[in-house]
């Protein structure tokens, strides 16, 4: 299994361009998230999803945009990028217990480096 | 918002001594999570306490938790040169929400050879 899978690792964008990055999951995860982690700020949540075709917002979803289309996918969108969107970006997923209780830990992908100028 | 903070926020020792790192949080939890973080990687998820549990060990690895002060820690024996990386606690949020879990900005812990 390849776990959590970000693609890009890297780009560059300059202030107003837009991209997507994908994040894919091959565990058949219910829950999958984003987040940026900034130095000094440790890991904040953009946003989530508790199954396909559903998503909701974290901490700091302005400027971000998201869509679960497949459960095994999930895309964040960056409609006009600005340089305080300067982070690496994790993406995660998670799975239920028996029963269907909530999950608890989470599995990260690598991480994507984006850099907007 | 920053459920758990740990401490400190850098740490410094030499391979075979123990590394204690401090992860305090705000409100009450059902459970705690430490993961790890090499330079430039994703997260590790390393090991879970539930609120309903004092001390926890993995390996190398041990994890105490104290409800009544709001704090764990995890200690790590015998450190090794590739112990070097960042650690986080993470807590999901008061009030159920068990699918999120809130990061603490970390500790910084470098193992010299």
């Amino acid at each position: 299994n390849a776990g959590v899978t970000q693609t890009p690792k890297f780009r560059v964008l300059k202030t107003g361009q837009s991209m997507t990055l994908l994040c894919a999951q091959d565990m058949n995860h219910e829950y999958m998230y984003w987040y940026r982690q900034d130095p000094g700020m440790g890991l904040r949540l953009i946003h989530y999803s508790v199954g396909e075709g559903t998503t909701a917002k974290g901490e700091v979803p302005d400027g971000y945009n998201v869509s679960r289309l497949k459960k095994q996918n999930f895309l964040l969108g960056l409609e006009s990028a600005a340089p305080s969107q300067t982070s690496v970006y994790f993406c995660a997923s998670s799975y239920l217990l028996a029963g269907g209780q909530p999950p608890y830990e989470q599995f990260f992908g690598p991480g994507t480096r984006l850099t907007v100028l | 918002s920053q459920q758990g903070e740990e401490d400190p926020q850098a740490l410094s020792i030499q391979e075979g001594e123990n590394a204690t790192m401090n992860c305090s949080y705000k409100t009450s939890i059902n459970n705690l999570q430490w993961y790890r973080q090499n330079s430039g990687r994703g997260l590790v998820h390393l090991i879970l306490i539930r609120s309903n549990e004092r001390e926890k060990h993995s390996g190398r690895l041990r994890v105490t938790l104290d409800t009544s002060k709001k704090s764990s820690s995890l200690l790590i024996t015998a450190s090794r040169a590739a112990d070097t990386a960042s650690y986080f606690c993470a807590t999901p949020p008061s009030g159920g929400s068990n699918y999120k879990l809130t990061f603490g900005k970390g500790t910084l812990l470098t193992v010299n050879p």
